[in-house]
Parts: C-alpha cells; structure tokens; sequence
C-alpha cells in the first residue's frame, strides 16, 4: 500500500472563503482522485486529479468552485472555493496503484463551513 | 448510470454473532469491487474482488463475488466490538480507476 497524508485534518471556516486541502503520497502514483463525503452519505467522485493536465471532473462538479491542482506524482490540491455551510463535508484524496490495481485513502479532511 | 445497493443500511448484534453484509450493482464495464471499513474519517480498504466464486478471506473475515447475480457477500463471524463501523461497498468501472460506493451498513455490535 501506500502512506498518504493529507493537510489540514480538520478546519472551520466562514461561509464565502476558501480553503486548500493537500494530499501527499509517499511514492509516485499514476491515480490520484478526490472524493467527498456528505454528513450521513456516502463518498462522491469530485474529480481524478492529472498530472500536469486539467483535473477531469465528475457531473455535478466545476473547477471554479473545486480548483484541483497536481504538479507532480506525489501531491494534489483541493481547493473549495466560496464555501457555504452545504460544503461541509470529510474530503478524501485517494490514490490507485496499478501494482496492486487497489484505491487506497488519505485520512481525510473534515471541513465545517458556518 | 452507475449504481451499487447495501443492505442492511444498519445492523446491530451482540458480540459473537455472524454477520452478512450484501452488495449489489450495476456497472458498465466491471472491473472489480472494494470492501472498506470505515471507523471515522478515512476507508480502510478490506478486500478485492475480481473473480466469481473465489472467497477471499482475512481472520474473521470474508468476501466473495457473484458475478452473474452481480452481487457481493462480506461476512464477518465471531464479531467483537472494534468491527462496529460503517462497511462500504465499492465497484470499480469502466477506465480510470473510478469508484462508485453504496451507501454503507452501519454495523453496531454490543458486549
């Protein structure tokens, strides 16, 4: 498997700012996607994050309001931009390595927008 | 589009007892499909299945994969309470690694 942190673990934050979550990888990975968890639900694809290229969103997400950047195999950014308290959610990056074709977690990020 | 069902939604048993957890789906171009246990934050991926009828198994715990009834079964014997949590189901389709999770089972399991 692979050793994934992400930053920060948890923030609150007022409605209309926006806040940048890191994902770090301890190995080069081809996948890298973002997912986010609603209280109660159960997780949604945001995007795959592309190294190098424009991350690929999933229907019901837009770069202006989830800006995904990754410039290398190692690290990816959220950010949620303009948050309202609808946004408040755990937001999990997760990598796929094709050595063992698994999708495996970062420990999540646990947002709270008042 | 897309879509995986658990059931139970919530479960609770008392320590010792057997639990089945179900999984079904519906995916355009199968890959495979994930188990994960998730305590607080972040899944913790239990099992992968690609291949009908092959159980895979890991102490107390089991999984297998129908493909044709394109369902999956994980069971857990002899529960003890650190297996209360939400387990997820997950299916992996088409390219790209994409995942789809089901809702979850909330599993509580009392001394």
């Amino acid at each position: 498997s692979a050793v994934i942190s992400q930053k920060p673990s948890r923030d609150i934050c007022q409605r209309g700012t926006s806040l940048t979550i890191q994902c770090q990888v301890d190995s080069q990975v081809t996948m890298m996607f973002w997912y986010r968890q609603q209280p109660g639900q159960s997780l949604t694809l945001i995007a795959t994050a592309n190294q190098g290229s424009e991350a690929t969103y999933e229907s019901g997400f837009v770069i202006d309001k989830f800006p995904i950047s990754r410039p290398n195999l190692t690290f990816s950014t959220l950010t949620v931009s303009n948050m309202s308290p609808e946004d408040s959610s755990i937001y999990l990056c997760s990598v796929g390595l094709v050595s063992t074709d698994t999708q495996y977690f970062g420990p999540g990020t646990r947002l709270t927008v008042l | 589009e897309d879509k995986v069902v658990q059931s139970p939604l919530s479960l609770v048993v008392h320590e010792g007892d057997t639990v089945t957890l179900n999984c079904s789906y519906e995916v355009t171009n199968f890959r495979s499909l994930l188990w994960y246990k998730q305590e607080k934050k972040a899944p913790t991926f239990l099992f992968m299945l690609t291949s009908s009828g092959i159980e895979k198994k890991s102490g107390r715990l089991s999984s297998i994969l129908d493909k044709k009834e394109l369902s999956s079964i994980l069971n857990i014997t002899a529960t003890q309470t650190g297996d209360s949590a939400i387990y997820l189901c997950a299916v992996e389709g088409g390219s790209n690694y994409k995942l789809t999770f089901g809702k979850g089972t909330l599993l509580t399991v009392n001394p």
